[in-house]
């Protein structure tokens, strides 16, 4: 069966510091795979998606950037964090095509101080 | 444009009452439809969706939803809520991208409280 790993679950980060956030997918190939940024009250914003290796699209002009370095891992980066970058972020995964809905990480929450 | 609707962004039940959370979507094409699950500080899970055929859903955990085209909505139900079922809950549409892929469309959430 399918799994996807997310980590850290938490993270503590000061302003101007950088920031990598891993996720893996394992017992499927060549997954669809995306980031999201939840805030309160704000739903869920797309930030980036990926259908391949090194194929990333990003949804939204921001401080982060995704990278796709194998199949099945997707990381999320920022060089210098920003107090706004605060936030719950999902890793997901889905079929190519992305027909049958998305499958999420249990999420990190980052706080930037 | 293409957009999911929760109109009810908080609803608080009794225990063993029946609930309906509401969604509507605007999409030109035939939808594909689910609804996610979310408990606090975790990530989203699928309960249901529906792409063809029979407008009752099924999903997990008791709950149901009926997709009608002619109102543009897909509302969850279930007819006795358990306290576990407090969470947020998501409505999503699925639409193309110009990749050829179904990008989800989110609606803001309903947060269930659920009075014992």
């Amino acid at each position: 069966s399918q799994t996807i790993h997310q980590w850290p679950a938490t993270l503590v980060q000061p302003v101007g510091s950088p920031l990598s956030l891993e996720c893996t997918v394992e017992g499927t190939s060549n997954p669809n795979l995306y980031w999201y940024r939840q805030a309160a009250g704000r739903g869920l914003q797309l930030l980036f998606y990926s259908v391949g290796i090194g194929q990333i699209s990003s949804e939204v002009p921001q401080n982060l950037s995704a990278s796709r370095p194998q199949d099945r891992q997707f990381i999320l980066s920022s060089k210098k964090l920003l107090l706004s970058d605060s936030g719950f972020y999902l890793c997901a995964w889905s079929p190519v095509g992305g027909n049958y809905g998305y499958t999420f990480g249990s999420g990190t929450r980052l706080t930037v101080v | 444009a293409q957009s999911v609707t929760q109109p009810d962004i908080h609803i608080t039940v009794s225990e063993g009452a029946s609930l309906e959370l509401r969604c509507n979507y605007s999409y030109g094409a035939t939808p594909y439809l689910f609804w996610y699950v979310q408990s606090p500080g975790q990530g989203l899970q699928l309960l249901l969706k529906y792409f063809s055929g029979d407008t009752l859903v099924q999903g997990i955990k008791g709950f149901e939803a009926e997709f009608k085209r002619s109102q543009s909505s897909f509302n969850l139900r279930k007819p006795s809520v358990h306290w576990s079922d407090a969470a947020e809950y998501f409505c999503a549409v699925g639409a193309w991208n110009a990749g050829n892929n179904r990008k989800l469309i989110w609606g803001l959430g309903t947060s269930l409280a659920v009075n014992p």
